[in-house]
């Protein structure tokens, strides 16, 4: 069975810091992974795709994730937080047509 | 603005009632997923529908169904609520339906609080 572990329920960094989440997951075969962010009150929106490929995805708000198979992890990065990015970021993982898992989730705050 | 509607927002109701959500997908999306999202499960898969048809079942209690309508909404019906039901539950679209293969387009969610 698939699943996804984000080992970080909540991390804190200064603006303008650089910014790392941790994604492990685990999955038989090629996966494909995605990372979405949730606001408060708001639904989850996708910040960048795996499905095959170049290992290191870009994706919007200036977000990029790398996929590194040997260590099952996919995690996600910025250069340098804003203060909007306060969030909670979500990795997902999915097989292909089956169902997506999703992480527990990471909330992240960011100090001035 | 991801193009998925959910109604209502919030729903407050009392532990063995019945609630009916709705979803409205993006439009030209032909499948639907429906997932609850509580602080101790967290985001959990629940149902896919596919251009009217059952695609995919997860976690989806006996006391829950859904269906698809022709004109591609979706209702999500939860029927003698407990208070564990008390959740947000979100609506999700995509293209084809080919669940982990495309992008999910989510909704805002709908609060529902079981008394």
């Amino acid at each position: 069975a698939q699943s996804v572990t984000q080992p970080d329920i909540h991390i804190t960094v200064s603006e303008g810091a650089s910014l790392e989440l941790r994604c492990n997951y685990s999955y038989g075969a090629t996966p494909y992974l995605f990372w979405y962010v949730q606001s408060p009150g708001q639904g989850l929106q996708l910040l960048l795709k795996y499905f095959s490929g170049d290992t290191l995805v870009q994706g919007i708000k200036g977000f990029e994730a790398e996929f590194k198979r040997s260590q099952s992890s996919f995690n996600l990065r910025k250069p340098s937080v804003h203060w909007s990015d306060a969030a909670e970021y979500f990795c997902a993982v999915s097989g292909g047509y089956q169902k997506v898992t999703f992480g527990t989730g990471t909330k992240l705050q960011v100090i001035p | 603005d991801s193009g998925v509607t959910q109604t209502p927002k919030h729903l407050i109701t009392a532990t063995g009632q019945r609630v009916t959500l709705r979803c409205s997908p993006r439009s030209g999306d032909l499948s639907v997923y429906w997932y609850q999202q509580s602080l101790d499960q967290g985001l959990q898969f629940l149902i896919q529908y596919y251009n009217g048809e059952e695609r995919a079942k997860g976690n989806i209690l006996e006391r829950f169904s859904a269906q698809q309508f022709p004109d591609l909404h979706s209702e999500l019906n939860l029927s003698s609520l407990e208070l564990g039901d008390s959740a947000l539950y979100f609506c999700a679209s995509s293209p084809r339906g080919a669940g982990g293969q495309e992008t999910q387009y989510f909704g805002p969610g709908t609060r529902l609080l079981v008394l």
